[in-house]
């Protein structure tokens, strides 16, 4: 079982859609992130939340918003996303504050297609 | 800027043998720490093992252990006994202790395959 859940699991969605994407963790963590995976790749940071304040965006595109409401949980807000947008979505999460010495613990991920 | 490199896009091993998984990073640092991640189908990324760099005892995880070799830079995972549940991605990835350190940069991973 993985301690942070990302819901929903699966999502198809059109382009001229508005959804968003859920993580939850209960561990206490203070840093809290977003990445996104294409197929046989690895993952690429999107968004970093630390203590509940956005820290780092990786110049993601704007139709990706996140937002972290309180420190367990983080969304990301879609909005007029791409064909190419369709991935993996990846949320982690680590303590203090995500310093270095701090493993990342990921959930299962949201599979997303955009069509 | 740190980089991390798996020469190997794909390995295979054998129930019951052991397996060694490269990697390789580029840095000017002298202290971080560095993971592998294993990735199975169920698309969870699960932490294996850590190391930190100031610590030149190999770190061991049950079957899971390296071979940090600092000076060269390496990083290898080896797997023993190998299991039926190990066939999966397999990321290396580097995290600085300076300004950005919430970034953990991968590798392009290996896909390990284990034979019955």
């Amino acid at each position: 079982d993985t301690e942070v859940t990302q819901t929903p699991k699966h999502l198809v969605m059109g382009m001229t859609n508005k959804k968003s994407l859920k993580c939850e963790q209960h561990m206490g963590h203070r840093a809290m992130y977003w990445y996104k995976q294409k197929a046989k790749k690895p993952p690429e940071l999107m968004f970093v939340y630390s203590y509940e304040k956005l820290s780092i965006n990786e110049s993601v595109p704007s139709r990706f918003s996140p937002e972290c409401p309180n420190s367990s949980l983080l969304n990301l807000h879609l909005h007029a996303l791409q064909p190419e947008d369709s991935a993996l979505y990846l949320c982690a999460s680590s303590n203090k504050g995500g310093s270095y010495n701090s493993p990342l613990h990921f959930g299962n991920g949201t599979r997303l297609t955009v069509t | 800027a740190q980089t991390v490199t798996q020469s190997q896009p794909e390995m295979s091993v054998q129930e019951a043998e052991t397996v060694t998984l490269s990697c390789t990073y580029d840095t000017s640092e002298s202290d971080y720490y560095l993971f592998w991640y294993k990735q199975p189908p169920s698309r969870q990324m699960i932490l294996v093992i850590r190391q930190e760099a100031y610590k030149q005892q190999n770190a061991t995880e049950n079957r899971f252990s390296v071979n940090f070799q600092k000076a060269a830079k390496s990083f290898s995972l080896k797997i023993s006994d190998s299991q039926l549940g190990d066939a999966a991605m397999y990321f290396c990835a580097y995290r600085s202790p300076q300004g950005g350190s919430e970034k953990l940069v991968f590798g392009k991973g290996t896909k390990l395959t284990v034979n019955p």
